[in-house]
């Protein structure tokens, strides 16, 4: 039982590429996330999807995209990377339940990246 | 912007002190969720707290929830280095998680 995995663990980038993070779940959650993390700043919601066949933005969706791909497996996209975009990526999946306060959300190891 | 403000954000003791994290917010949140991450790794759940004036025990570490649910505390008696970590609140709002920047807690033996 892998839990969350993603790649890569890291990555460099030169401003204007672009990249694909995937990430994937293997506990059949309904619910999967993608956050950045900041010095400083804690982790910020980029996209969500509360199920297979919907994303929606969270705090700070731009320069991103998102597929929900299938029940498992959720990919952010950056289209042209740009040097605010350096951080620390994490994926997080959950078995979400609107009718309950207790909505674990279990993280990946991170993706580290770079922009120059 | 930042609804969870976490404090102290940097605290370092000696192996055997007492220590304590604080979580407050402007708003109110249906649950508050503490979380710790060691370096390199992504954030592990702790517990979760639902209702005001809750107080949970996880052996050495005791977290409370304001009868306002509004902030919350995590007390950790006795800290050892494995206590090391940055711990981190989340407030929960319809399962998308809003979360504080943290404090990085440094037990050393």
């Amino acid at each position: 039982n892998a839990g969350v995995t993603q790649t890569p663990k890291f990555q460099v980038l030169k401003t204007g590429q672009s990249m694909t993070l995937q990430c994937a779940q293997d506990m059949n959650h309904n619910s999967m996330y993608w956050y950045r993390q900041d010095p400083g700043m804690g982790l910020r919601l980029i996209y969500y999807s509360a199920s297979e066949g919907t994303t929606d933005k969270g705090e700070v969706p731009n320069g991103y995209n998102v597929s929900r791909l299938n029940k498992r497996e959720f990919s952010l996209r950056l289209e042209s990377a740009a040097p605010s975009q350096t951080s620390v990526y994490f994926c997080a999946s959950s078995h979400l339940r609107l009718d309950s306060y207790y909505n674990e959300q279990f993280f990946g190891p991170g993706t580290r990246l770079t922009v120059l | 912007t930042q609804l969870l403000e976490q404090s102290p954000q940097f605290l370092s003791i000696q192996e055997g002190e007492n220590l304590t994290v604080y979580c407050n917010s402007s708003s109110v949140f249906s649950s508050l969720q503490w979380y710790r991450q060691e370096p390199g790794e992504g954030p592990v759940l702790l517990v979760t707290v639902v209702t005001g004036g809750e107080v949970k025990k996880l052996k050495r570490l005791t977290f409370q929830f304001g009868d306002a649910r509004k902030d919350s505390s995590l007390h950790i008696t006795a800290a050892q280095p494995g206590d090391t970590g940055l711990y981190l609140c989340a407030g929960d709002s319809w399962g998308k998680l809003q979360f504080g920047a943290g404090t990085q807690v440094v037990v050393t033996p």
